[in-house]
Protein backbone atom coordinates (compact mmCIF):
# COMPACT_ATOMS: atom_id res chain seq x y z
CA UNK A 1 0.00 0.00 0.00
CA UNK A 2 0.58 3.87 0.38
CA UNK A 3 3.40 5.07 2.19
CA UNK A 4 4.25 8.52 3.36
CA UNK A 5 6.83 9.60 5.05
CA UNK A 6 6.94 13.20 6.39
CA UNK A 7 9.77 15.50 7.41
CA UNK A 8 10.47 16.89 9.75
CA UNK A 9 9.08 16.08 12.67
CA UNK A 10 9.62 19.29 14.35
CA UNK A 11 10.60 22.77 13.00
CA UNK A 12 11.10 25.79 15.00
CA UNK A 13 11.29 28.98 13.35
CA UNK A 14 11.36 32.61 13.88
CA UNK A 15 8.42 34.98 13.27
CA UNK A 16 8.50 36.23 9.26
CA UNK A 17 11.20 33.45 8.80
CA UNK A 18 9.79 30.64 6.22
CA UNK A 19 8.68 27.01 6.79
CA UNK A 20 9.34 24.18 5.09
CA UNK A 21 7.89 20.59 5.38
CA UNK A 22 8.79 17.43 2.95
CA UNK A 23 6.48 14.57 2.56
CA UNK A 24 7.78 11.30 -0.04
CA UNK A 25 5.27 8.78 -0.87
CA UNK A 26 5.92 5.51 -2.61
CA UNK A 27 2.88 5.09 -4.95
CA UNK A 28 3.23 6.12 -8.14
CA UNK A 29 0.10 6.19 -9.18
CA UNK A 30 -0.46 8.93 -6.00
CA UNK A 31 -2.63 11.53 -7.75
CA UNK A 32 -4.06 13.42 -4.87
CA UNK A 33 -2.23 15.25 -2.26
CA UNK A 34 -3.98 17.31 0.57
CA UNK A 35 -2.13 19.23 3.63
CA UNK A 36 -3.68 19.57 7.15
CA UNK A 37 -3.32 21.86 10.02
CA UNK A 38 -4.11 20.85 13.18
CA UNK A 39 -4.35 23.09 16.38
CA UNK A 40 -4.15 21.79 19.91
CA UNK A 41 -7.40 20.24 20.64
CA UNK A 42 -8.84 20.77 17.61
CA UNK A 43 -9.54 18.69 14.76
CA UNK A 44 -7.48 18.46 11.47
CA UNK A 45 -8.30 21.17 8.99
CA UNK A 46 -7.41 21.20 5.34
CA UNK A 47 -4.94 23.93 4.17
CA UNK A 48 -4.59 23.06 0.45
CA UNK A 49 -4.32 20.13 -1.55
CA UNK A 50 -2.57 19.52 -5.06
CA UNK A 51 -3.47 17.43 -7.71
CA UNK A 52 -1.06 14.98 -10.18
CA UNK A 53 -1.47 17.47 -13.12
CA UNK A 54 -0.44 20.69 -11.56
CA UNK A 55 3.68 21.28 -9.98
CA UNK A 56 2.89 23.89 -8.12
CA UNK A 57 -0.40 25.60 -5.89
CA UNK A 58 -0.33 28.95 -4.18
CA UNK A 59 -2.79 30.43 -1.68
CA UNK A 60 -1.33 33.48 -0.06
CA UNK A 61 1.04 32.90 2.12
CA UNK A 62 1.27 28.68 1.50
CA UNK A 63 2.25 26.85 -1.62
CA UNK A 64 2.70 23.59 -2.00
CA UNK A 65 4.80 21.90 -4.75
CA UNK A 66 4.80 18.61 -5.96
CA UNK A 67 7.66 16.56 -7.84
CA UNK A 68 6.23 13.03 -9.43
CA UNK A 69 9.52 11.81 -10.83
CA UNK A 70 10.78 11.95 -7.84
CA UNK A 71 7.43 10.65 -5.27
CA UNK A 72 7.60 14.27 -2.93
CA UNK A 73 5.52 16.91 -2.47
CA UNK A 74 6.30 19.95 -0.32
CA UNK A 75 4.08 22.39 1.73
CA UNK A 76 5.88 26.07 1.63
CA UNK A 77 4.64 29.02 4.61
CA UNK A 78 6.11 32.18 3.92
CA UNK A 79 6.36 35.12 6.50
CA UNK A 80 5.51 32.69 9.45
CA UNK A 81 3.32 34.44 11.97
CA UNK A 82 2.22 32.86 15.50
CA UNK A 83 -0.84 31.49 14.55
CA UNK A 84 0.86 29.31 12.09
CA UNK A 85 1.97 26.82 14.59
CA UNK A 86 0.45 23.76 14.72
CA UNK A 87 0.91 20.01 13.77
CA UNK A 88 0.67 19.76 9.62
CA UNK A 89 0.03 16.43 8.50
CA UNK A 90 0.55 15.57 4.27
CA UNK A 91 -1.43 12.64 2.57
CA UNK A 92 -1.68 11.32 -0.51
CA UNK A 93 -3.95 9.37 -2.05
CA UNK A 94 -3.91 6.62 -4.72
CA UNK A 95 -6.39 5.32 -7.18
CA UNK A 96 -4.71 1.86 -7.25
CA UNK A 97 -6.11 1.04 -4.24
CA UNK A 98 -10.06 1.41 -5.62
CA UNK A 99 -11.52 3.74 -2.98
CA UNK A 100 -10.31 7.33 -1.88
CA UNK A 101 -8.39 6.30 1.70
CA UNK A 102 -5.88 8.59 2.45
CA UNK A 103 -2.46 7.93 3.83
CA UNK A 104 -1.03 10.23 6.05
CA UNK A 105 2.59 11.52 7.45
CA UNK A 106 3.24 11.21 11.33
CA UNK A 107 3.07 15.24 11.20
CA UNK A 108 5.03 18.12 11.32
CA UNK A 109 5.10 20.17 14.81
CA UNK A 110 5.77 23.80 13.67
CA UNK A 111 6.68 26.26 16.51
CA UNK A 112 6.98 30.31 15.46
CA UNK A 113 9.07 31.86 17.65
CA UNK A 114 8.05 35.58 18.23
CA UNK B 1 -22.64 25.27 3.53
CA UNK B 2 -21.38 21.89 4.31
CA UNK B 3 -20.64 21.27 8.11
CA UNK B 4 -19.29 18.46 10.40
CA UNK B 5 -20.62 17.84 13.71
CA UNK B 6 -19.42 15.31 16.73
CA UNK B 7 -20.25 14.72 20.14
CA UNK B 8 -19.45 14.47 22.80
CA UNK B 9 -16.79 16.93 22.81
CA UNK B 10 -15.08 15.31 26.10
CA UNK B 11 -16.04 11.92 27.52
CA UNK B 12 -14.60 9.93 30.71
CA UNK B 13 -15.53 6.30 31.14
CA UNK B 14 -14.19 3.59 33.70
CA UNK B 15 -13.26 0.47 31.94
CA UNK B 16 -15.77 -1.82 31.18
CA UNK B 17 -17.80 0.50 30.21
CA UNK B 18 -19.87 1.08 26.76
CA UNK B 19 -19.45 3.76 24.21
CA UNK B 20 -21.56 5.60 21.69
CA UNK B 21 -20.06 8.44 19.75
CA UNK B 22 -22.09 10.33 17.16
CA UNK B 23 -21.44 12.11 13.99
CA UNK B 24 -23.67 14.33 11.83
CA UNK B 25 -22.71 16.06 8.22
CA UNK B 26 -25.00 18.55 7.10
CA UNK B 27 -25.21 19.68 3.52
CA UNK B 28 -24.08 17.43 1.60
CA UNK B 29 -25.47 13.84 0.37
CA UNK B 30 -24.35 10.11 0.48
CA UNK B 31 -20.75 11.51 1.56
CA UNK B 32 -18.15 9.24 2.71
CA UNK B 33 -17.80 8.82 6.26
CA UNK B 34 -14.74 7.98 8.10
CA UNK B 35 -13.62 7.29 12.00
CA UNK B 36 -9.84 8.12 13.17
CA UNK B 37 -8.20 7.76 16.22
CA UNK B 38 -5.53 10.10 17.25
CA UNK B 39 -2.77 8.85 20.05
CA UNK B 40 -1.55 11.22 21.93
CA UNK B 41 0.89 13.30 20.19
CA UNK B 42 0.45 11.10 17.47
CA UNK B 43 -0.70 10.47 13.77
CA UNK B 44 -4.06 9.60 12.75
CA UNK B 45 -4.90 6.10 12.42
CA UNK B 46 -8.01 5.29 10.42
CA UNK B 47 -10.57 2.75 12.19
CA UNK B 48 -13.59 2.68 9.92
CA UNK B 49 -14.96 4.31 6.83
CA UNK B 50 -18.26 3.58 5.13
CA UNK B 51 -20.02 5.11 1.51
CA UNK B 52 -22.78 4.46 2.26
CA UNK B 53 -26.10 3.18 4.49
CA UNK B 54 -25.48 0.34 6.18
CA UNK B 55 -21.77 0.03 4.62
CA UNK B 56 -18.91 0.05 7.30
CA UNK B 57 -15.10 -1.13 6.79
CA UNK B 58 -13.12 -2.07 9.39
CA UNK B 59 -9.41 -1.27 9.04
CA UNK B 60 -7.96 -2.61 12.09
CA UNK B 61 -9.30 -4.92 14.57
CA UNK B 62 -10.70 -3.97 17.91
CA UNK B 63 -12.60 -3.54 20.32
CA UNK B 64 -14.72 -1.25 18.45
CA UNK B 65 -17.88 -0.83 15.47
CA UNK B 66 -19.35 1.61 13.71
CA UNK B 67 -22.60 1.96 12.46
CA UNK B 68 -24.13 4.24 10.10
CA UNK B 69 -27.82 4.52 10.34
CA UNK B 70 -29.08 7.24 7.94
CA UNK B 71 -26.91 8.56 4.94
CA UNK B 72 -24.99 11.69 7.44
CA UNK B 73 -25.06 10.00 10.55
CA UNK B 74 -21.75 7.84 12.12
CA UNK B 75 -21.74 6.08 14.93
CA UNK B 76 -18.72 4.79 16.80
CA UNK B 77 -19.52 2.22 19.87
CA UNK B 78 -17.90 -0.33 21.90
CA UNK B 79 -19.60 -2.47 24.16
CA UNK B 80 -17.12 -2.83 26.96
CA UNK B 81 -13.86 -0.12 26.88
CA UNK B 82 -10.52 -0.80 27.51
CA UNK B 83 -7.33 1.70 29.34
CA UNK B 84 -6.04 1.25 25.26
CA UNK B 85 -9.49 2.80 23.74
CA UNK B 86 -8.59 6.23 25.69
CA UNK B 87 -7.51 8.66 22.33
CA UNK B 88 -9.09 11.68 20.09
CA UNK B 89 -11.17 10.21 17.88
CA UNK B 90 -12.34 11.64 14.81
CA UNK B 91 -15.06 11.90 12.51
CA UNK B 92 -14.31 13.01 8.36
CA UNK B 93 -16.42 12.86 5.67
CA UNK B 94 -15.70 13.54 1.67
CA UNK B 95 -19.04 15.34 -0.51
CA UNK B 96 -19.84 12.75 -3.07
CA UNK B 97 -18.51 14.54 -5.67
CA UNK B 98 -15.02 15.03 -4.28
CA UNK B 99 -14.56 11.77 -3.03
CA UNK B 100 -10.99 12.22 -2.21
CA UNK B 101 -11.11 15.35 -0.18
CA UNK B 102 -11.66 14.99 3.72
CA UNK B 103 -12.57 17.20 5.65
CA UNK B 104 -12.65 16.71 9.60
CA UNK B 105 -15.19 17.54 12.53
CA UNK B 106 -14.08 18.79 15.98
CA UNK B 107 -13.00 15.50 17.55
CA UNK B 108 -13.81 13.99 20.82
CA UNK B 109 -11.18 13.34 23.35
CA UNK B 110 -12.19 9.78 24.87
CA UNK B 111 -10.67 8.92 28.59
CA UNK B 112 -10.92 5.53 29.72
CA UNK B 113 -9.98 5.15 33.44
Amino acid sequence: GENVEQHPSTLSVQEGDSAVIKCTYSDSASNYFPWYKQELGKGPQLIIDIRSNVGEKKDQRIAVTLNKTAKHFSLHITETQPEDSAVYFCAASSPRRGDYKLSFGAGTTVTVRA
Amino acid sequence: SQTIHQWPATLVQPVGSPLSLECTVEGTSNPNLYWYRQAAGRGLQLLFYSVGIGQISSEVPQNLSASRPQDRQFILSSKKLLLSDSGFYLCAYSPARAQETQYFGPGTRLLVL
